[in-house]
């Protein structure tokens, strides 16, 4: 079967610096997204990693390893604005989108 | 970016009924689909809307219970019918943008259903 598995909940103190996790397992791949959705709003995208290696977009930075089915997402200089769900998605070989449940980051002053 | 809404945003209704929710989109898409969010847990795609044709629905889904119309290319319905306690949810409708060469998903707000 198909498979993403994400932490359920971090906590993080303004300010600082957080990784999150994705791992997958999906019949093929052809990229990986990482969306942020706020309590009771829909999800909005955040980056998008196809090829190995590092994207850096600003305050946040997404890294693949296909050969370790293996991304994070990572936060630098958080915010109280920050404290969201953390959505991990994959696109596999039929072009269809595999969702993580999703990582609560709790950010603290 | 593809801005979309949603009808109603929330809606509170009794075992049995049906509710409609309706999504616009600005601009014309190819596919629209329809999602649905249980708190604390991931979305799970019900179907495809595709314009002029039967929406394509997902294992689990069934159309009788989810029927989907599509009349043009901005515009689409998603009917939760014969509705239990269960099918509380958030329902969402989300469009793939075009303008990038990934074709990430916008969604719009959402539409939270309590069923009692």
């Amino acid at each position: 079967g198909q498979n993403i598995d994400q932490p359920t909940e971090m906590t993080a103190t303004e300010g600082a610096i957080v990784q999150i996790n994705c791992t997958y397992q999906t019949s093929g791949f052809n990229g990986l997204f990482w969306y942020q959705q706020h309590a009771g709003e829909a999800p909005t995208f955040l980056s998008y990693n196809v090829l190995d290696g590092l994207e850096e977009k600003g305050r946040f930075s997404s890294f693949l390893s296909r050969s370790k089915g293996y991304s994070y997402l990572l936060l630098k200089e958080l915010q109280m604005k920050d404290s969201a769900s953390y959505l991990c998605a994959v696109r596999d070989s039929n072009y269809q989108l595999i969702w993580g449940a999703g990582t609560k980051l709790i950010i603290k002053p | 970016s593809a801005v979309i809404s949603q009808k109603p945003s929330r809606d509170i209704c009794q075992r049995g009924t049906s509710l409609t929710i309706q999504c616009q989109v600005d601009s014309q898409v190819t596919m629209m689909f329809w999602y649905r969010q249980q708190p604390g847990q991931s979305l799970t795609l019900i179907a495809t809307a595709n314009q002029g044709s039967e929406a394509t629905y997902e294992s689990g889904f069934v159309i009788d219970k989810f029927p989907i119309s599509r009349p043009n290319l901005t515009f689409s319905t998603l009917t939760v019918s014969n509705m239990s306690p269960e099918d509380s949810s958030i329902y969402l409708c989300s469009v793939e943008g075009t303008e990038s060469s990934y074709n990430e998903q916008f969604f719009g707000p959402g539409t939270r259903l309590t069923v009692l």
